[in-house]
């Protein structure tokens, strides 16, 4: 089992650009999650979905935007790339919601210069 | 309301124990513990909830104080292979425990040198 997939694992992106992040879970799980890392400051959440079509921001989703066409796929978009958007990505899936095991991709380090 | 982690790092010998701490100021439903290693994702270790149960099982375990709203994650025996970040995760009371209501620590830093 591949569980959850991340891609590209590093990029560089120039202010303004814009770029995708893709996920993609092999587990039929129906709940996704975007998360950013900054250093020493935990996990916050981006966006999420709790299923196919379906999908709803976290605690800071200003500068993407998220899709859920299918169970399997949940790409994050980032529009006119900025400085503050440098920072690891990481994709999540869990079963369920409540109390519930997340799973992790390894993680996208995006650096906008 | 991010959790209060501490110690903010540790670092131990092998073989020497470890209490990592996770505090809220609000009433909480559930703490879950991740590590983290180093260029690696998160893993998960345990979730409690509610009700001061305890789990764990060999020599990673952990404690919810529900009066304190706290958790205490315990290493015993540290290998070198405990080495990472550690964080907790919380939902507050009423959110029903969602994955996507899951508030985490900046995390522990723990260090076990041979």
């Amino acid at each position: 089992n591949a569980g959850v997939t991340q891609t590209p694992k590093f990029r560089i992106l120039k202010i303004g650009q814009s770029m995708t992040l893709q996920c993609t879970q092999d587990m039929n799980h129906n709940y996704m999650y975007w998360y950013r890392q900054d250093p020493g400051m935990g996990l916050k959440l981006i966006y999420y979905s709790v299923g196919a079509g379906i999908t709803d921001k976290g605690e800071v989703p200003n500068g993407y935007n998220v899709s859920r066409s299918t169970t399997e796929d949940f790409p994050l978009r980032l529009e006119l790339a900025a400085p503050s958007q440098t920072s690891v990505y990481f994709c999540a899936s869990s079963r369920t919601t409540n109390t519930g095991e997340l799973f992790f991709g390894e993680g996208s380090r995006l650096t906008v210069l | 309301q991010q959790p209060v982690q501490s110690p903010q790092a540790v670092i131990l010998r092998e073989g020497e124990d470890a209490v990592i701490n996770c505090s809220s100021s609000k009433a909480l439903y559930s703490v879950h513990w991740y590590r983290q290693k180093h260029g690696e994702a998160p893993v998960f270790l345990m979730i409690l909830l509610k009700g001061g149960e305890q789990k764990g099982h060999e020599k990673i375990s952990a404690s919810f104080n529900e009066k304190k709203q706290q958790s205490s994650l315990y290493l015993t025996a540290s290998q070198l292979s405990y080495s990472g970040t550690y964080f907790c995760g919380t939902t507050l009371e009423g959110s029903g425990g969602s994955n996507y209501k899951l508030t985490f620590g900046k995390g522990t830093l723990l260090t076990v040198n041979p």
